[in-house]
């Protein structure tokens, strides 16, 4: 069955620092893929999404390009802000009854 | 703006006593959703209303009803809340099921407290 697989957290990181948060799939047929984030007591936005292979999902400066030859998805900031700490989930519907399926979520502590 | 919404963002219910929580959307979509998280997990799908078409997941208790009477509301019914519903509850929509933009839009959530 379809699974995502989540790099685990927490990641403690210093203002302005690269980051990266590995999320790779598994899928029957061609996933859309997403990137939500989860503020603390708030629900999840969509952070970027990414609908066919070599996508390049973007957006507030993070990156993650839909890479089948490798089934990931993987996370990518040049350089964040405090303002950035949260949870971050990576999931894909590759259903039709467009049932997500998340990965466990990644703790992001930004630092200043 | 278009938005998910809902109402309360906190609810405190007691052991056993009905509970109902609402979500409104102002996006016009035809697919509306339910999820329950508990702290530090992913979301967990309930079910889901395709227009007026219920679709209910295998292991959501009976316990939790849904009832969506037009496109822009949906209510979630806890009929007899236990301490382990103790929750986050989220509500998304979309504009369809598969094909095209499937994204999913979530509100803000619903905290519930059983005491």
């Amino acid at each position: 069955g379809n699974s995502v697989t989540q790099m685990e957290g927490p990641v403690t990181l210093s203002e302005e620092a690269f980051l990266t948060i590995n999320c790779t799939y598994t899928a029957t047929g061609y996933p859309s893929l997403f990137w939500y984030v989860q503020y603390p007591g708030e629900g999840l936005q969509l952070l970027l999404k990414a609908t066919k292979a070599d996508d390049k999902g973007s957006n507030k400066g993070f990156e993650a390009t839909y890479r089948k030859e490798t089934t990931s998805f993987h996370l990518e900031k040049g350089s964040v802000q405090v303002s950035d700490s949260a949870v971050y989930f990576c999931a894909l519907n590759g259903g039709a009854t467009n049932k997500l399926i998340f990965g466990t979520g990644t703790l992001l502590a930004v630092q200043p | 703006d278009a938005m998910v919404i809902q109402n309360p963002r906190y609810q405190v219910t007691q052991f056993g006593k009905p509970v109902t929580l609402s979500c409104s959307q102002t996006l016009n979509h035809n697919v509306m959703y339910w999820y329950q998280q508990k702290s530090s997990q992913a979301p967990k799908l309930l079910f889901h209303y395709y227009d007026k078409d219920f679709n209910n997941e295998a292991d959501t208790p009976d316990n939790f009803q849904s009832r969506r009477p037009n496109t822009s509301f949906c209510f979630l019914d806890i009929r007899s809340p236990g301490l382990g519903d103790a929750a986050m509850y989220l509500c998304a929509t979309s504009s369809r099921l598969a094909g095209g933009d499937d994204t999913q839009y979530f509100g803000p959530g619903t905290r519930l407290t059983v005491l």
